[in-house]
């Protein structure tokens, strides 16, 4: 089936450590974003993408970093700058359309 | 700076009544707008686009409108089933500057409806 995958779907990271999120589509999609969801808030952009090999930041992109090598996939790593990296991140893309297609989320924890 | 706004921040009916949730933002200068719902612990389902030329769109049991000059957008769910229950999120896409299609959203309405 087509859509957006999300693994781990919990990860736990150590202070001090840094950490990767992967999100990958086959919806054949131009544009990938990453998005941080914390409890009674809205989604807050992160990073987002716009074709290979190009991306830009989102409005909280401090302590965050992105690569997009391939069309498909849009990892997203959480290094040890990021001082609260407790939340729940989601990745979602869209093609030249208007919809936006949303995965299953990765539950990031500090321990 | 775009900011969303959804009125209730929660929401509880008993199951079988109609209901309204609220979204407003602050530009109008809005290139679409996505109704979304979230289930607990997980990603985001989409349930209607409205884009800007649009004033409403449908889908089964839920039809969301869109006034563009006023800020506002509703969502209408008929006969509210407790399987309706979750989070309905509200966003705004944006198409000026370096932010073409980005999403800017709401903080939610939890809905819950009692069997």
């Amino acid at each position: 089936d087509g859509g957006i995958t999300q693994s781990p779907k919990y990860l736990f990271r150590k202070e001090g450590q840094n950490v990767t999120l992967s999100c990958e589509q086959n919806l054949n999609h131009d544009a990938m974003y990453w998005y941080r969801q914390d409890p009674g808030q809205g989604l807050r952009l992160i990073y987002y993408s716009q074709i290979v090999n190009d991306f830009q930041k989102g409005d909280i992109a401090e302590g965050y970093s992105v690569s997009r090598e391939k069309k498909e996939s849009f990892p997203l790593t959480v290094t040890s700058a990021q001082k609260n990296p407790t939340a729940f991140y989601l990745c979602a893309s869209r093609s030249g359309g208007p919809e936006a297609f949303f995965g299953q989320g990765t539950r990031l924890t500090v321990v | 700076k775009q900011e969303v706004t959804q009125i209730p921040a929660a929401l509880s009916v008993p199951e079988g009544e109609n209901l309204v949730l609220n979204c407003s933002f602050t530009d109008s200068a809005i290139y679409n707008l996505q109704w979304f719902r979230q289930d607990p612990g997980k990603g985001l389902t989409s349930l209607l686009l409205i884009q800007s030329s649009q004033r409403e769109q449908t889908s089964g049991r839920l039809n969301a409108s869109l006034d563009k000059s006023s800020g506002r957008s509703t969502l209408y769910i008929a006969a509210s089933q407790p399987g309706d229950s979750a989070t309905y999120l509200c966003a705004v896409i944006v198409n000026y500057g370096g932010s073409q299609g980005n999403l800017i959203f709401g903080k939610g309405t939890k809905l819950s409806v009692k069997p």
